[in-house]
């Protein structure tokens, strides 16, 4: 079992406001990083797949990085609106499956 | 369509009873996933197929039996089902190179043991 940590559990923010959470993990035996974007009564939808030391990913206002040697990946969003409201999952790939973590929940206000 | 979906979306049974939920996806995707999902945890792995005839367990394997005979689909049976096994179940799939590839998911089955 590995230990994922996203931060902060849940955040609200002001439309127009930029904002980024945080996912922690163990260093050892990283292959990949998945992000994901999960919207109220729908399925998780992939944003990123991660894998190198140092990688930056970007789709439109959201982008991600990866620091596979201390074990964080960023995730940002820039002028955060009201269609950004969901739970961002992040899942590193270690040994042999992936493990999600809890996600943080984002709510933009209007 | 073409896609991932997951049947029932909803289902109540009761404890001790054997029920399989189902999961077929028309990409031709080489990986299959179940998930769990419940309150305080991420989405927790049960098994996973990288192929047809090949399956392998994830985290929390205990309970559930899987079999993917074909490549589309990829059933998960509780063969006695257990009031800890109320959860929401999801599948996904991925195209080969596993890791380095997105999972796709169903929308889910809600599944309530009584």
């Amino acid at each position: 079992i590995l230990n994922v940590e996203q931060s902060p559990q849940s955040l609200h923010v002001q439309e127009g406001d930029s904002t980024n959470f945080t996912c922690s993990f163990p260093s050892s035996n990283f292959y990949a990083l998945h992000w994901y974007r999960w919207e109220t009564a729908k399925s998780p939808e992939a944003l990123f797949v991660m894998t190198l030391n140092g990688d930056e990913k970007k789709k439109g206002r959201i982008s991600a990085t990866l620091n596979t040697k201390e074990g964080y990946s960023y995730l940002y969003i820039k002028g955060s609106q009201p269609e950004d409201s969901a739970t961002y999952l992040c899942a590193p790939h270690t040994g042999n499956q992936f493990y999600f973590g809890t996600g943080t929940s984002l709510t933009v206000i209007p | 369509d073409a896609g991932i979906t997951q049947s029932p979306r909803y289902k109540i049974t009761e404890t001790g009873r054997q029920v399989t939920l189902m999961c077929h996806q028309t990409w031709s995707h080489s990986y299959m996933f179940w998930y769990r999902q419940d309150l305080g945890h991420g989405l927790r792995l049960i098994y996973y197929s990288a192929a047809a005839d090949i399956t392998d367990k994830g985290e929390v394997p205990d309970g559930y039996v899987v079999s993917r005979s074909k490549t589309e689909n990829f059933p998960l049976t509780l063969e006695s089902a257990t009031r800890s096994q109320t959860s929401v179940y999801f599948c996904a799939s991925s195209e080969s190179g596993g890791r380095m590839q997105p999972q796709h998911f169903g929308d889910g089955t809600r599944l309530s043991i009584l």
